[in-house]
């Protein structure tokens, strides 16, 4: 009973290149949520994204991220042309909205992007 | 907009003792969810305990329980019988239907448990 997974795990990119970050959700589970947590910060909500369809996308900068979940293999968020203000640790929760809201988003361990 | 407020940056505690972490809402919603995360070292988000608005009293879970106002729209954690394993940074969170529910995190605080 595998949990959320997110790879890689550490991610260190030059300014101006891309990152794609990945995340498999709980089994079962159709619906991520990709957050972001800055340096001395709490989590903030980037995109919550069903298979093959975008739900909810406020939280993304307009420019430069992407995020997508295909029918098939994991959803991936997407950052093109990396900048300093980019580092940050990057969250995926799986969610299976058939359960309620109350019942809780599980978490994968973050991907750690350091932009230089 | 929602927003969540820890008002502790930093907290200690002796061990064995009983620590509260405070938190406060915004919300004009009349239903949503309350959630408490731990976040040790490692990053990983764990789950704490959580309440539905709707429910007053308030939840437990082993030694973690909160003080749920829903008037005052605050929802504190107190842990009792502090462990040195509780180190770690402390989240509230909250949401509704409003943000496709969506967590909305506090800017956390730091808990630090001393033997």
């Amino acid at each position: 009973n595998a949990g959320v997974m997110q790879n890689p795990r550490h991610l260190v990119r030059r300014r101006g290149q891309e990152a794609r970050l990945r995340c498999s959700p709980m089994k079962g589970h159709s619906h991520v949520y990709w957050y972001r947590q800055l340096p001395e910060e709490g989590l903030k909500f980037m995109v919550y994204l069903q298979k093959e369809n975008i739900i909810d996308e406020s939280g993304m900068p307009k420019e430069r991220f992407s995020a997508e979940f295909p029918k098939e293999g994991p959803s991936i968020l997407r950052i093109q042309q990396v900048v300093r203000g980019d580092s940050a640790a990057y969250f995926c929760a799986s969610w299976d909205p058939g359960t309620g809201p109350y019942n809780e988003q599980f978490f994968g361990p973050g991907t750690r992007l350091t932009v230089l | 907009a929602q927003t969540v407020t820890q008002s502790q940056p930093e907290m200690s505690v002796q061990e064995a003792e009983t620590v509260t972490l405070s938190c406060t809402y915004d919300t004009s919603e009349n239903n949503y969810y309350l959630f408490w995360y731990k976040q040790p070292p490692s990053r990983q988000m764990i789950l704490v305990i959580r309440q539905e608005a709707y429910k007053q009293q308030n939840a437990t879970e082993n030694r973690f329980s909160v003080n749920f106002q829903k008037a005052a729209k605050s929802f504190s954690l107190k842990i009792s019988d502090s462990q040195l394993g509780d180190t770690a940074m402390y989240f509230c969170a909250f949401k509704d239907s409003n943000s496709g529910y969506a967590l909305n995190f506090g800017k956390g605080t730091s808990l630090l448990v001393t033997p």
